[in-house]
């Protein structure tokens, strides 16, 4: 198994462009989420889902978008990028719930020029 | 709303020193506690869960429900414990929003 898989693995964008962070997971597990990791912030919840078709907001959605088409796939959306964005951007996945170990990816790492 | 509290940003230790990384939650009932480390340029991954009571590289964490704590402990340090840590308690129930801790930096030196 591949486990939790990212790309790309590093981008730089221009203020106002959009990009798709993909993510991907080959070991059926219903739970996904994104995280943005940010120097003297920790680890916050951008959006999950908990099964294919369903979504919802973490703590800091706010010019993201999700969605879950497939079980496999959870792709992460940045409509109009802003420097604001720049960070390092985590998927994770587990087989159920939170209460679960989570698989995390290898990172994107974006930097918003 | 949950919170969960690791006071500190950065530990630094010699080799062979004692490390406690303190983790604090403030939310009540019996919540699955976990402890994730990231070592450099790696990616996230799960160091020990509070409900299988291992010993993963020498650190132990104790559930202290009086005082809602989760520390990470280890007797020894070793170099390659250097890394970022993360406490993880997610309360059980239908909340389905992960909650990390902000995480501290543990820096071993030789």
């Amino acid at each position: 198994n591949a486990g939790v898989t990212q790309t790309p693995k590093f981008q730089v964008l221009k203020t106002g462009q959009s990009m798709t962070l993909q993510c991907a997971q080959d070991m059926n597990h219903e739970y996904m989420s994104w995280y943005r990791q940010d120097p003297g912030m920790g680890l916050r919840l951008i959006h999950y889902s908990v099964g294919a078709g369903i979504t919802d907001q973490g703590e800091v959605p706010n010019g993201y978008n999700v969605s879950r088409s497939t079980t496999e796939d959870f792709p992460l959306r940045l409509l109009s990028a802003a420097p604001s964005q720049t960070s390092v951007y985590f998927c994770a996945s587990s087989p159920r719930t939170i209460q679960e170990t989570q698989y995390f990816g290898p990172g994107t790492r974006l930097l918003v020029l | 709303a949950q919170r969960v509290t690791q006071p500190e940003k950065l530990l630094s230790v010699f080799k062979g020193a004692p490390v406690e990384l303190k983790c604090n939650y403030s939310y009540s009932g019996s919540p699955e506690l976990f402890w994730y480390v990231q070592y450099s340029r790696q990616r996230l991954q799960l160091l020990l869960r509070h409900i299988s009571r291992e010993s993963i590289k020498g650190f132990t964490a104790d559930l202290n429900k009086g005082e809602t704590s989760f520390h990470l402990k280890k007797p020894f340090a070793q170099e390659e414990d250097s890394a970022m840590y993360y406490c993880a308690p997610q309360r059980t129930g239908a909340n389905s929003k992960l909650t990390f801790g902000k995480g501290i930096t543990l820096s071993v030196r030789p």
